[in-house]
């Protein structure tokens, strides 16, 4: 079976501060691929980035950063600097491929973020 | 180029009856898959529709249901509406299936349920 973990219901911080959210995975499957998306208010979940199980170089973009440990399971996101337009809902996800029906995300329950300026 | 679009916005329905929910995808894309968003459940996966084809389905009764157009076009369709299908749908589109390809999401259709 296929879980996303999210602890962090809410997080606050203060403008410019880094803030790490977590992630931790489940899955038996030995291809998968973890993603990160940002929700706004306005409701569209943006694509953040992907990650395939056989990738664990973590990756900058930006005031973004991602840490993949598979020995963790874990694919936790890191905003350095943080700004007001940060604050959002983020949501882990898990997909892994089933032969001959495809792949399904699994999301985490989202950690929501608030930037204090 | 376009994103994802979702048709309508923002939907008021009286239980009993039926409502129908629309979502063009990126163009070139085949794979469109719905999900479900409630603050009690979280984010829960419907069904994937890839080249007309029904692929994949979620734990969702029987009144959900879905259809793919010729043109990668997705509807969904919930009959017989129940206070408990209030909720933001959302619709991915992926080249391939959503995981092996990214997948880009919509606005999503707010369906209150009165």
């Amino acid at each position: 079976a296929q879980k996303v973990t999210q602890a962090q219901t809410e997080i606050s911080v203060v403008e410019k501060e880094d803030v790490t959210l977590d992630c931790v995975y489940e899955t038996r499957d030995t291809t998968y691929y973890l993603f990160w998306y940002k929700q706004p208010p306005s409701g569209e979940l943006v694509f953040l980035i992907r990650r395939n199980s056989f990738d664990e170089q973590n990756e900058i973009s930006g005031r973004y950063s991602w840490n993949f440990q598979k020995s963790t399971s874990s694919f936790n996101f890191t905003i350095t600097a943080s700004q007001v337009v940060d604050s959002a809902v983020y949501f882990c996800a898990l997909s892994a491929y089933i032969v001959g029906t495809g792949n399904q995300f699994y999301f985490g329950t989202g950690t929501s973020l608030t930037v204090i300026p | 180029k376009a994103g994802v679009t979702q048709t309508p916005r923002y939907l008021i329905k009286t239980r009993g009856q039926q409502v129908t929910l629309s979502c063009s995808p990126i163009s070139g894309h085949r794979s469109v898959s719905w999900y479900q968003q409630t603050p009690g459940q979280g984010l829960q996966f419907l069904f994937e529709y890839f080249s007309e084809t029904q692929r994949n389905k979620g734990n969702f009764p029987g009144r959900f249901s879905g259809r793919q157009f010729s043109n990668s076009r997705s509807e969904m369709n919930v009959s017989t509406l129940e206070l408990g299908d209030s909720a933001l749908y959302l619709c991915a589109s992926s080249l391939d299936s959503p995981g092996a390809s990214e997948a880009f999401f919509g606005q999503g259709t707010r369906l209150t349920v009165v």
